[in-house]
């Protein structure tokens, strides 16, 4: 089984909201990541979680606080979200086992919207 | 730096055509590779993958892609498209430490009847 899944599938907030963003995997897998996608774009790396620690901040705005309680879980708290923040928000897994390649495998995604 | 181009934005070939999605990478040390596909709205599904060994590698849905060293390529192949086979479809490199994914622009797959 080789499935990540995202809730919620689509999401509409306003500027003062606070709403988040879970991710979730049973696969064992000990890295889990957050990418953001604009449209007709590729992906672009937000963080990465390894063994539950954050490993990569690439240079995300604090209106977005990234969480992983556990293994198995991950979250993206948003607030005071501006218009451009508006995006599919892609959740992804990989066994982070030393010495190997890693394959990240992703979740369906939450598409955001940001009014 | 690790970079992916894919000098195709949009193709468009015709259902039963053969199709071949360029990837050309740029990365210093031996690169590891990645197909993913993407439906609209969707998120992104593993195609196949290289680390080592063959070059020629086979993957889900019919597609193979070759590494090509000398070309720094990674093209996908598939011998006879069906419709559903319309989507975008993207080439990435992963670094050594095996946590940053790099990808390619895209391509946007699209399949006459």
């Amino acid at each position: 089984d080789t499935e990540v899944t995202q809730t919620p599938k689509h999401l509409v907030m306003g500027m003062t909201n606070k709403k988040s963003l879970k991710c979730e995997q049973h696969m064992g897998h000990r890295a889990m990541y957050w990418y953001k996608q604009k449209a007709k774009k590729p992906p672009e790396l937000m963080f990465v979680y390894s063994y539950e620690k954050l490993s990569i901040n690439e240079s995300v705005p604090s209106r977005f606080s990234p969480e992983c309680p556990n293994s198995s879980l991950l979250n993206l708290h948003l607030h005071a979200l501006q218009p451009e923040d508006s995006a599919l928000y892609l959740c992804a897994s990989s066994l982070k086992h030393p010495g190997t390649q890693e394959t990240q495998y992703f979740g369906p995604g939450t598409r955001l919207l940001v009014l | 730096a690790q970079s992916v181009t894919q000098p195709d934005i949009h193709i468009t070939v015709s259902e039963g055509a053969s199709l071949e999605l360029r990837c050309n990478y740029s990365y210093g040390a031996t690169p590891y590779l990645f197909w993913y596909v993407q439906s609209p709205g969707q998120g992104l599904q593993l195609l196949l993958k290289y680390f080592s060994g063959d070059t020629l590698v086979q993957g889900i849905k019919g597609f193979e892609a070759e590494f090509k060293r000398s070309q720094s390529s990674f093209n996908l192949r598939k011998p006879s498209v069906h419709w559903s086979d319309a989507a975008e479809y993207f080439c990435a490199v992963g670094n050594n430490a095996g946590n940053m994914l790099t990808f390619g622009g895209g391509t946007r797959l699209m399949v006459k009847p």
